[in-house]
C-alpha cells in the first residue's frame, strides 16, 4: 500500500509556482521521497528524488521537511503541458514503485 | 538512444484468446517491471524480472499471468485466456540496476500497451 497521502486535485495559473504537497508522517531513515507523473495516459515520467535536503533540477525543486514526514513538490513555472497526475512516493532504493492515487494538478490559462 | 519500447501499442482480443506484450528495456538496463493500469485507476505492480529470473511477483494474478525476461530478446508478458477484465493498460519500465545507488535517477517507464477484450 502507498505510504503518503496527496491531495486528489489542484489548479494552478500557467506561469505561476505550483505547489504540490505530500505527507509521509512514517518514512523510515532508509526511505527517499520519490515524485513521478502521468500525462494523460502515457508512461510515468521521473521527475525528481531526495532523501533529506532539498533538490532541484531542470524540471522541479523538492523540499522536504527537517522531520521528512512532508514534502512539497515544486514547478516553478507551470504551463499547459505540465497538466497531469503527480505521484509521490516513498521507498528504500531497492524497493519496487508503490503508486498511489496521485494529485491531478490542472494548469489553466 | 531509445528508450523502453513497448510493443504493439494497442491489442484486441477476443475473449479466451492469448495476449503477448513486448517490452524492450533502455540500452544497459538489466531490471524490468511490469505493471496495469485498469481505466481511472493507478498503476498497480505486477512483477519484477531480471534477465533470465523473477524477482518478485507479488503482484500478478494467480492465474492465467505469465513473464518472462530471456538472455536474449525483450521481456514478454503473456496473459492467457483473456477476459473482459484483463482490458487495461500495461506499462512495463526499466531500471539500471535493483540495487540503486545514490545518484539512481529512477524508472524509465514506455509508452504502455493497451489491450482491450471483447
Amino acid at each position: 500500500d502507498a505510504k503518503t497521502t496527496q491531495p486528489t486535485s489542484m489548479d494552478c495559473a500557467e506561469g505561476r509556482a505550483a505547489n504540490l504537497p505530500c505527507n509521509h508522517s512514517t518514512i523510515s531513515g532508509n526511505e527517499y521521497v520519490y515524485w513521478y507523473r502521468q500525462i494523460h495516459s502515457q508512461g510515468p515520467q521521473y521527475i525528481i528524488h531526495g532523501l533529506k535536503n532539498n533538490e532541484t533540477n531542470e524540471m522541479a525543486s523538492l523540499i522536504i521537511t527537517e522531520d521528512r514526514k512532508s514534502s512539497t513538490l515544486i514547478l516553478p513555472h507551470a504551463t499547459l503541458r505540465d497538466t497531469a497526475v503527480y505521484y509521490c512516493i516513498v521507498k528504500e532504493i531497492t524497493d519496487k514503485l508503490i503508486f498511489g492515487t496521485g494529485t491531478r494538478l490542472q494548469v489553466f490559462p | 538512444n531509445a528508450g523502453v519500447m513497448q510493443n504493439p501499442r494497442h491489442l484486441v482480443r477476443r475473449r479466451g484468446q492469448e495476449a503477448r506484450l513486448r517490452c524492450s528495456p533502455m540500452k544497459g538496463h538489466s531490471h524490468v517491471y511490469w505493471y496495469r493500469q485498469l481505466p481511472e485507476e493507478g498503476l498497480k505492480f505486477m512483477v519484477y524480472l531480471q534477465k533470465e529470473n523473477i524477482i518478485d511477483e507479488s503482484g500478478m494474478p494467480k492465474e492465467r499471468f505469465s513473464a518472462e525476461f530471456p538472455k536474449e530478446g525483450p521481456s514478454i508478458l503473456r496473459i492467457q485466456q483473456v477476459v473482459r477484465g484483463d482490458s487495461a493498460a500495461y506499462f512495463c519500465a526499466s531500471s539500471r540496476s535493483g540495487q540503486g545507488r545514490v545518484g539512481h535517477y529512477g524508472y524509465t517507464f514506455g509508452s504502455g500497451t493497451r489491450l482491450t477484450v471483447v
